[in-house]
């Protein structure tokens, strides 16, 4: 099992709808979620992070946790082309080793 | 505009030159970081620094050799690379290292590393 699975898509969304992105992970114990947009050829931006069980909202992104089932989940409301990029999911374990885990990233394209 | 700052944005070198990779960072971050990332893949990790001393090193090649000066400056040395090297390379810093369990990482905009 991969440390952090996401469904590489490309995941198709009208314009102005919601836009569903989730992450799920295999350590149990991990502790610290981010959420990162990376436009290609550009380099991954942070845009979310989350630590608790729970949503946690930010502009039109809300970010959501659900540790027990061991998946973090980031929705973007009224969906714009300019969200078109790849996001990708990034864990920290509870091994407290320096490392961040990243998925693969899922591909987002906003249908105008 | 990003806060970790990268030199040179593009750098293309033959198989036989020596170059650098510069990345500086003025957040008082204390972990510092090199990725690989090729096309359609995710950031690949290759060293963290954790208070200026190398805490991991991914089994990298030793035609990549890295360097902390101080805690805002991190070097990649780039020696006798191959045309598989090329890549974007990604300086990252946080304020805590992951072992500290909450900061995420902030990257620079990248070198885009071409080796012929």
């Amino acid at each position: 099992q991969k440390e952090v699975e996401q469904n590489s898509g490309p995941l198709s969304v009208p314009e102005g709808a919601i836009a569903s992105l989730n992450c799920t992970y295999s350590d149990r114990g991990s502790q610290s979620f981010f959420w990162y947009r990376q436009y290609s050829g550009k380099s991954p931006e942070l845009i979310m992070s989350i630590y608790s069980n729970g949503d946690k909202e930010d502009g039109r992104f809300t970010a959501q946790l659900n540790k027990a089932s061991q998946y973090v989940s980031l929705l973007i409301r009224d969906s714009q082309p300019s969200d078109s990029a790849t996001y990708l999911c990034a864990v920290i374990r509870m091994n407290r080793d320096d490392k961040i885990i990243f998925g693969k990233g899922t591909r987002l394209h906003i249908l105008p | 505009d990003t806060e970790v700052t990268q030199t040179p944005k593009h750098l293309v070198m033959g198989m036989t030159n020596k170059k650098s990779l510069k990345c500086e960072q003025h957040m008082g971050h204390r972990a510092m970081y090199w990725y690989k990332q090729k096309a359609k893949k995710p950031p690949e990790l290759m060293f963290v620094y954790s208070y200026e001393k190398l805490s991991i090193n991914e089994s990298v090649p030793s035609r990549f050799s890295p360097e902390c000066p101080n805690s805002s400056l991190l070097n990649l040395h780039l020696h006798a690379l191959q045309p598989e090297d090329s890549a974007l390379y990604l300086c990252a810093s946080s304020q805590d290292t992951p072992g500290q369990g909450w900061s995420p990482l902030h990257f620079g905009n990248g070198t885009r590393l071409t080796v012929t």
